[in-house]
């Protein structure tokens, strides 16, 4: 069983802190996902990394870095938080694409409040 | 950019009812795939299409792929209460690992 585990599940932050997100998955999967999930929007793409110390934007990366020492390991950094970033933040990994078996397996998801 | 559009946003039905919701994608699409969220929960994986006009089905879910592969649905026939739940379909366009996802659709069924 594939096992994608976050570091927290409730996060409260004041504005302006330095925030870390930190996701592990446990089954060697090359590619590893950070979205944000809003009302209405849906899973909208932040960063995402298909090999150590890679990272490529996704859709909406302005306001997060990422960092990926570790094949197992992907973080999530919000430089200065902002009310705007409260939000549900789900990780995700998956074999690489050309794999065939490109399911993406999701973390539980932490749920960050900025005050 | 790519999109994938989802509709409805919401349905509510009464258990026993059907329930359809639709992913159109503005590209072709190499695959697409389909996820259920249960309330309080993560995307959980369902089925993946990549066949143009494929049609898979899981005990009363039914999935298709279009011909032209730019749109997809889910049919769950005879809802229950179990299906309760948000559905995200996900296309891949393109030779990364990225998926587009859909808005979602969530369902409230009525018992």
């Amino acid at each position: 069983d594939v096992k994608v585990t976050q570091s927290s599940r409730y996060l409260v932050k004041r504005t302006g802190e330095k925030v870390f997100l930190e996701c592990v998955q446990d089954m060697d999967h090359e590619n590893m996902f950070w979205y944000r999930q809003d009302p209405g929007l849906g899973l909208r793409l932040i960063y995402f990394s298909y090999d150590v110390k890679m990272k490529e934007k996704g859709d909406i990366p302005e306001g997060y870095s990422v960092s990926r020492e570790k094949k197992e390991r992907f973080s999530l950094i919000l430089e200065s938080a902002s009310t705007n970033q409260t939000s549900m933040y789900l990780c995700a990994s998956s074999l690489f694409f050309r794999s065939g078996q490109e399911t993406q397996y999701f973390g539980p998801g932490t749920r960050l409040l900025v005050l | 950019g790519q999109q994938v559009m989802q509709i409805p946003q919401y349905q509510h039905v009464q258990e026993g009812e059907d329930f359809t919701t639709y992913c159109n994608s503005s590209t072709t699409l190499s695959n697409i795939q389909w996820y259920k969220q249960r309330p309080g929960g993560h995307p959980v994986f369902l089925i993946q299409l990549v066949k143009s006009g494929e049609v898979k089905k899981q005990k009363r879910l039914t999935f298709q792929f279009g011909e032209a592969k730019k749109n997809s649905s889910l049919h769950i026939t005879a809802t229950q209460t179990t299906d309760v739940g948000t559905y995200f379909c996900a296309g891949r366009a393109g030779n990364t690992g990225k998926l587009i996802f859909g808005q979602g659709t969530t369902l409230q069924v009525k018992p």
